[in-house]
């Protein structure tokens, strides 16, 4: 069964830091692997899918790379600022466990001003 | 695009009420998704469709709840009878394939509340 954990749970940095999140998956048989961001009480909204055959993904200043074999991934967000304050989750597409993705438990993130 | 839209936001109901949750999903899309979520469990998912037919409904909890997908556009949740256990955030999800290319959209939720 495909179990997805990130670490750490929660992380606060200061205004302007380089941060990363990290994303670990227990099978490497997947499609591809999705980072989202929830707002407090909002939807999940999607920053970055990476598919499988993908090494990285890159939109304005997050980065998201992928590494199948060893089953992670990370997100990079650069020059952090305080309206990136967000849960971030990922999820996986697994090619065995039928049509849907597994989540991450999320980290929630603060970037203090 | 609309995107994947839920309705209502939020519901306060009493236990034992019937309760419905709605989504449209984004048109072109042949999959939907109801998920749940809770600060104990995260996101679980419910079940979901494929072309209108239920695929896997064995995230559904018990028999109190049903959904049903009429149309390509239009799906439900229903919950009967509500107890307080239920009050979570439901989020309906559409993809394109599965999202084996595309990923998931996400509609904004409906915040349950019963009482």
């Amino acid at each position: 069964k495909q179990e997805v954990t990130q670490i750490p749970a929660a992380l606060s940095v200061p205004e302007g830091e380089n941060l990363v999140l990290n994303c670990s998956f227990t099978d490497s048989a997947i499609y591809n692997l999705q980072w989202f961001r929830q707002d407090p009480g909002k939807g999940l909204t999607s920053l970055l899918l990476i598919q499988s055959s993908q090494r990285e993904q890159t939109s304005g200043r997050l980065n998201a790379s992928l590494d199948k074999s060893s089953g992670r991934s990370t997100l990079y967000i650069a020059a952090s600022q305080p309206g990136d304050s967000a849960t971030y989750l990922c999820a996986v597409r697994p090619r065995n466990y039928g049509q849907n993705f597994v989540f991450g438990p999320g980290t929630r993130l603060s970037v203090l001003p | 695009d609309a995107g994947v839209i839920q309705s209502p936001r939020h519901e306060v109901t009493e236990m034992g009420q019937e309760v419905t949750l709605r989504c449209k999903p984004i048109s072109g899309h042949d999959y939907l998704f109801w998920y749940r979520q809770t600060m104990m469990r995260g996101l679980e998912l419910l079940i979901y469709f494929n072309n209108n037919v239920p695929i896997d409904d064995s995230g559904m909890p018990e028999d109190r709840f049903s959904a049903k997908m009429p149309n390509a556009s239009f799906s439900t949740l229903k919950i009967q009878p509500s107890e307080p256990r239920d009050s979570a955030v439901y989020f309906c999800a559409s993809s394109r394939t599965g999202g084996a290319v595309h990923g998931y959209t996400f509609g904004s939720g409906t915040r349950l509340t019963v009482v």
